[in-house]
């Protein structure tokens, strides 16, 4: 079944650490893909978004995101997290080429540690 | 531009109550719908339209209706309400052909 997986449900990280949050897909073909962002209590914020091209994406806020056809990824990343990064993301995408159609994946809650 | 506004923000039903969550945008944008937010389930799509008078049923359809007489409204409808329709509800919007999707602050219903 065509579907998106965001293994962690929960990542804790340190001030100033790296971050990196897992997102795979399962599409025959190349999906499009998205990562959004939600603060507690208020909507989705678009971070990035891949169609085609270039495989690294660059977001708002300092992410970006690099897109592995060979491993059916498209992991998001940040070099050094903020407290204000604490929030909860997710991987879309859409599947079906010509619909407008998202798929969500479960979600990453990302805790800060000062 | 207001973007997408969605109405009410908060919402406590008693189960058998119908009730109507309103979206709307200002973006002139053909494509809506609507998702629900539940815990470890991601966002789920319930209904969708791409144009005035045109809707489809998404992954979740069943319990809500929705209708598509303006492009700028796009209201979805619980009939009789019941506890598994607690949820966040979130509608977007996008521009034809245009795959980023926008999405509203969102209601939060309870169903008791």
């Amino acid at each position: 079944a065509q579907s998106v997986t965001q293994p962690d449900i929960h990542i804790t990280v340190s001030e100033g650490a790296s971050l990196e949050l897992r997102c795979n897909y399962s599409y025959g073909a190349t999906p499009y893909l998205f990562w959004y962002v939600q603060s507690p209590g208020q909507g989705l914020q678009l971070l990035l978004k891949y169609f085609s091209g270039d495989t690294l994406v660059q977001g708002i806020k300092g992410f970006e995101a690099e897109f592995k056809r060979s491993q059916s990824s498209f992991n998001l990343r940040k070099p050094s997290v903020h407290w204000s990064d604490a929030a909860e993301y997710f991987c879309a995408g859409i599947l079906i080429q010509g619909a407008q159609k998202l798929v969500f994946g479960q979600g990453t809650r990302l805790t800060i540690n000062p | 531009n207001a973007g997408v506004t969605q109405t009410p923000k908060f919402q406590v039903l008693k189960t058998g109550q119908s009730m109507t969550l309103q979206c709307a945008q200002d973006m002139n944008h053909e494509y809506m719908s609507w998702y629900r937010q539940d815990p470890g389930m991601g966002l789920r799509l319930i209904h969708y339209s791409v144009g005035a008078g045109i809707t489809d049923q998404g992954e979740v359809p069943n319990g809500y209706n929705v209708s598509r007489s303006t492009t700028e409204d796009f209201p979805l409808r619980l009939l009789s309400a019941a506890p598994s329709q607690t949820s966040v509800y979130f509608c977007a919007s996008s521009a034809r052909d245009q795959e980023t999707q926008y999405f509203g602050p969102g209601t939060r219903l309870l169903v008791l």
